[in-house]
């Protein structure tokens, strides 16, 4: 079945640890996107790539980092410079960069 | 800056009404505006994406209206039954190629 698979679910990362998630699709869009959700705060934007071997920051992308190297991945790393990790992550990803989205599942990590 | 409300932000109903989410942006000039549903701890699920041209989308029980010029658009849910039970969010994207704006969600709960 076409989808977004997003991995791990769960993760707990140590402070001071850089942690990757990891976002596939196999929906041949060309565009890909990192949100961040926390509560009471809506979802906000880390990254987007419009297509392969390119991307751009969004709203929060300090202390994150993504790359594009095949069309259907789009790893997100969240560095120790990224001050408050704890959060909800979900990637999405749309045939062009002004169609509709499609998200996966998400990956909840927390920091301890 | 594009700004999207959504009230509000809870709403408990039996099951059965027929209901109505709001969701209002301040700038009317949008490219497209997309409604997704988010159950706890899982990813968005698109449910209808509406073009700036159209005034209306419907799927099953649900039909989503837009209307640029008052910078609004209403999912209406019909008959609703518990399974509706749900965050709803609202997206905005002003141009094509801008990013989405997402609305802060109404939390709905439908009661047996």
């Amino acid at each position: 079945d076409g989808g977004i698979t997003q991995s791990p679910k769960y993760l707990f990362r140590k402070e001071g640890q850089n942690v990757t998630l990891s976002c596939e699709q196999n929906l041949n869009h060309d565009a890909m996107y990192w949100y961040r959700q926390d509560p009471g705060q809506g979802l906000r934007l880390i990254y987007y790539s419009q297509i392969v071997n390119d991307f751009q920051k969004g709203d929060i992308a300090e202390g994150y980092s993504v790359s594009r190297e095949k069309k259907e991945s789009f790893p997100l790393t969240v560095t120790s410079a990224q001050k408050n990790p704890t959060a909800f992550y979900l990637c999405a990803s749309s045939i062009t960069i002004s169609t509709g989205l499609f998200f996966g599942e998400g990956s909840r990590l927390t920091v301890l | 800056k594009q700004e999207v409300t959504q009230i509000p932000a809870a709403l408990s109903v039996p099951e059965g009404e027929n209901l109505v989410l709001n969701c209002s942006f301040t700038d009317s000039a949008i490219y497209n505006l997309q409604w997704f549903r988010q159950d706890p701890g899982k990813g968005l699920t698109s449910l209808l994406l509406i073009q700036s041209s159209q005034r209306e989308q419907t799927s099953g029980r649900l039909n989503a209206s837009l209307d640029k010029s008052s910078g609004r658009s209403t999912l209406y849910i019909a008959a609703s039954q518990p399974g509706d039970s749900a965050t709803y969010l609202c997206a905005v994207r002003n141009n094509a190629g801008n990013m989405l704006t997402f609305g802060g969600g109404t939390r709905l709960m439908v009661k047996p």
